[in-house]
């Protein structure tokens, strides 16, 4: 069966980066796009971007540009989200998605804690 | 970036009908903006139940439906139940750029 597992938690400190993972089973990794979406405690849905693990290609939020590295490592069928500069703002559980099944795939969801 | 909107919150009566709808800042949404509907309940991870307008995933009960209704994406529900209770989110593509609404928060009740 397809499964997304995302890594642990993670706490960070103000300017440091995050990287979280997302790794895929079940499925021809290459086959399908990963989409990343965070989630303020409380708050809404938030689409950050996504990657074709086959390409390499891109597609980053706005708000994200120059913040954001999305990439992936296909011998591992593992994809990864890479957010730098932390802000307390970006405190948020972090999802993976596979975007071609529409989106009825999800990992199980990375909390990310930025705090001084 | 384009701004999506939905009604924060609704309240249907149990076995009633409420729509819900997306609207784009950019204009009147179409089939070209792709619409999904996810549903998330407290605590889990969202879950599609409408994709490119209209269409139904597997688990996807009748109950719900979707389609474009006066410029916006919409989503129905005939026949509310309480397990339908949630946040509801709608998703619209620009060009392979995303945006999610906000959420309309439904109350079953």
């Amino acid at each position: 069966q397809v499964q997304l597992v995302q890594s642990g938690a993670e706490v960070k400190k103000p300017g440091a980066s995050v990287k979280v993972s997302c790794k895929a089973s079940g499925y021809t990794f290459t086959s399908s796009d990963i989409t990343w979406v965070r989630q303020a405690t409380g708050q809404g849905l938030e689409w950050m971007g996504w990657m074709n693990p086959n390409s390499g290609y891109t597609v980053y939020a706005q708000k994200f540009q120059g913040r954001v590295t999305m990439t992936t490592n296909t011998s591992i069928s593992t994809a990864y989200m890479e957010l730098s500069s932390l802000r307390s703002e970006d405190t948020a559980v972090y999802y993976c998605a596979r975007t071609g099944s529409y989106y009825r795939y999800w990992g199980q969801g990375t909390l990310v804690t930025v705090s001084s | 970036q384009a701004v999506v909107t939905q009604e924060p919150s609704l309240t249907v009566s149990p076995g009633g009908t409420v729509t819900l709808t997306c609207g784009s800042s950019t204009g009147a949404v179409t089939s070209g903006h792709y619409p999904f509907w996810f549903q998330q309940r407290p605590g889990q991870v969202p879950r599609t139940l409408i994709y490119d307008t209209s269409n139904k995933h597997s688990w996807t009960p009748a109950r719900f439906s979707g389609s474009l209704l006066g410029g916006k994406a919409a989503l129905t529900l005939s026949g509310a139940q309480p397990e339908d209770e949630a946040e509801y989110y709608c998703l619209l593509s620009y060009s392979g750029v995303r945006v999610f609404g906000g959420g309309t928060k439904l109350t079953v009740l």
